[in-house]
């Protein structure tokens, strides 16, 4: 099966900085890669994602960089805000199904 | 409102007393699926439905059942509770399978006494 594995497990930035959480996969059959954010008391929410065909993708301050090579991927979020705070899920997806990784707790200092 | 429900919010337990949470999407999503959030763990799917009575397991299925009568509800059945199955639980929904964006439920909090 996929295994997924989601670096760091907390990341603390000041206001303004960029917050960078990097995933590897294990199974180069996966094709599509979603980041999920979860707030506090809510389910997560789909906030970007890639599909294996393409090597970066954009949206405003959040970027997602995907290398099938080296079978990695990242989320670059940039000029961080106060509403940035909150657990972000990568995932891979693959025949067998979608698998999460643990999550990374993005703590945005005043 | 596009939106997956979830009932109940919160729900406080017994061991061996048989428990449903119920889940509603309303946007005519085929694929429905039920989640588990355990801290240092993450997201782990326990049952998913394709559609109308197709369902299958997931990676952590044990004490766990559903149903799909229709297209819009997914119920979690626990028959026999156990403290194991402590739990944060998800409910989502998506278009056209996992390949998709999954919206999910707000969440469910069960604990087993």
């Amino acid at each position: 099966g996929e295994n997924v594995e989601q670096h760091p497990s907390t990341l603390s930035v000041q206001e303004g900085d960029s917050a960078v959480i990097k995933c590897t996969y294990s199974d180069s059959a996966s094709n599509y890669f979603p980041w999920y954010k979860q707030e506090l008391g809510k389910g997560p929410q789909l906030i970007i994602d890639i599909r294996s065909n393409v090597g970066e993708k954009k949206d405003q301050r959040i970027a997602v960089t995907l290398n099938k090579t080296a079978k990695h991927f990242s989320l670059h979020i940039t000029e961080t805000q106060p509403e940035d705070s909150a657990v972000y899920f990568c995932a891979a997806t693959n025949a067998d199904g979608l698998t999460f990784g643990k999550g990374t707790h993005l703590i945005i200092q005043p | 409102e596009a939106q997956v429900t979830q009932n109940p919010r919160y729900l406080i337990t017994v061991t061996g007393k048989k428990l449903t949470v119920t889940c509603s999407q309303n946007m005519n999503h085929e694929y429905m699926s039920w989640y588990r959030q355990d801290p240092g763990l993450g997201l782990r799917q326990i049952y998913y439905s394709m559609n109308v009575e197709v369902t299958d397991k997931g990676d952590v299925p044990e004490g766990y059942k559903v149903s799909r009568k229709e297209k819009r509800n997914f119920p979690l059945i626990l028959e026999s509770p156990s403290p194991n199955q402590t739990s944060l639980y998800f409910c989502a929904s998506s278009f056209g399978g996992l390949r998709n964006e999954q919206f999910f439920g707000p969440g469910t909090r069960l604990t087993v006494l």
